[in-house]
């Protein structure tokens, strides 16, 4: 079974400009996690959606959304690109929502350099 | 929402020595509580996950202990191996999942 893919995995972008991230989850699975990994903040939560719908979201602002698509692919958009959005981004899926116990299965991330 | 603590941050042991990295969490509700490692230039794997109805689980040389009580738990790491090496993620989840800031574990041969 293919893992979890994100595309692309570099990605160099100037400050103001915006960004789409693409993850495909493992087959079967329905929900989909996203998390910002920094070497100072660790792996911080973005939101999770879960059959086209926003299950959760984290404590990030606007600029950035996300969203599903009837196949269970998903996608996130970062608008107004900040320095400090550099990051690798990682993409998660899981056959439930997270808060049903379902373990996460991660992909190998988006590089995002900002600058 | 949930917090997460991870201790210690960087941890160097001998080969073949044992390995303890502990975590606490905040929310009472928090039901699920997995591992991660990650190697350089890859997403974090899941190695191994506990239940809040369990209290310690082993596989091979891995394993997890949890005091719901207490609010932490810990993965063991046991007869470590060079290819231990990486950053091990605890995590704990309720409505959604936290990390903790990783562990750098070297093994040293």
């Amino acid at each position: 079974k293919a893992g979890v893919t994100q595309t692309p995995r570099y990605l160099i972008k100037t400050r103001g400009q915006q960004v789409t991230l693409s993850c495909s989850p493992i087959s079967g699975h329905r929900s989909v996690s996203w998390y910002q990994q920094t070497p100072g903040q660790g792996l911080q939560f973005l939101f999770e959606y879960f059959s086209e719908t926003q299950r959760n979201k984290g404590n990030f602002p606007g600029r950035f959304s996300g969203r599903q698509f009837s196949n269970s692919r998903s996608e996130m958009n970062v608008s107004t690109l900040e320095l400090g959005d550099s990051a690798l981004y990682l993409c998660a899926s899981s056959l439930s929502w997270t808060g049903n116990n379902s373990p996460l299965h991660f992909g190998n991330g988006t590089r995002l350099t900002v600058t | 929402g949930e917090n997460v603590e991870q201790h210690p941050s960087t941890l160097s042991v001998q080969e073949g020595d044992s390995a303890v990295i502990k975590c606490t969490y905040s929310d009472s509700a928090s039901n699920y509580f997995p591992w991660y490692k990650q190697e350089l230039g890859k997403g974090p794997q899941l190695i191994i996950d506990i239940r809040s109805n369990v209290g310690e689980k082993k596989d091979q040389r891995i394993a997890v202990t949890l005091n719901k009580t207490a609010k932490h738990f810990s993965l063991h790491i046991t007869e470590t191996q060079p290819e231990d090496s990486a950053v091990y993620f605890c995590a704990a989840s309720e409505e959604d999942m936290r990390f903790g800031a990783g562990t750098r574990l070297t093994v040293k041969p």
